[in-house]
């Protein structure tokens, strides 16, 4: 069965400063991973995923993530971030057969002006 | 991306009532699933509904708690029955994609049962 350890649970970071939100997973099989956003009262919005081919994935609003295999991680990095980006995020995982996603416990960022 | 609306947005409830939650794709999907997202924690799969068989649920649910409904290929119902406050919670129904790898969320529906 598969996991996913978010290993944050909030992280505060000043506006346009870098953030890495980490996310690691654990699968006996191959595995398909995505990030999901969450705006305050609002539903969940896919950022990115990665399903196979090159390891470096780009989603919207900046954002991109790096699916290491051997360290079993996928960490999401935005190089500047804004007031905008305050939200929940997800780290999600899901096995080859796709019909059951697994959602970590969420980090919670915090832009300070 | 499809387009999922739910309903209510929000609800007050007493306990011991029930509430269906309506949920609305503008596309035809396969897969649907029912998310409980309880104060401050991730999301937990309640069932996955498939359209024509019955619902299937996950360990701790069950269908006399959460009776699920899937008419056709773009709407589901979710009852919550019988509640009580530990039942209060965001209620967020999803449909797979075409290949069910990742899923769409409507916007949730914001249960308080008093």
């Amino acid at each position: 069965a598969q996991s996913v350890t978010q290993l944050d649970s909030q992280v505060p970071v000043f506006e346009e400063a870098p953030v890495e939100l980490r996310c690691n997973y654990s699968s006996s099989v191959s595995v398909y991973l995505f990030w999901y956003v969450q705006y305050p009262n609002q539903g969940l919005q896919l950022l990115l995923k990665y399903l196979s081919g090159s390891t470096l994935v780009k989603g919207i609003n900046g954002f991109e993530a790096e699916f290491n295999k051997s360290q079993t991680s996928f960490h999401l990095r935005k190089p500047s971030v804004h007031i905008s980006d305050t939200a929940e995020y997800f780290c999600a995982v899901s096995d080859w057969k796709g019909d059951k996603i697994i959602f970590g416990k969420g980090t919670r960022l915090h832009i300070l002006p | 991306s499809a387009v999922i609306s739910q309903k209510p947005s929000r609800d007050i409830c007493q306990r011991g009532t029930s509430l269906t939650i309506q949920c609305q794709v503008d596309s035809q999907v396969t897969m649907m699933f029912w998310y409980r997202q309880q104060p401050g924690q991730s999301l937990t799969l309640i069932a996955t509904a498939n359209q024509g068989s019955e619902a299937t649920y996950e360990s701790g649910f069950v269908i006399d708690k959460f009776p699920i409904s899937r008419p056709n290929l773009t709407f589901s119902t979710l009852t919550v029955s019988n509640m009580s406050p530990e039942d209060s919670s965001i209620y967020l129904c999803s449909v797979g994609s075409g290949g069910a790898y990742e899923q769409y969320f409507g916007p949730g529906t914001r249960l308080t049962v008093t």
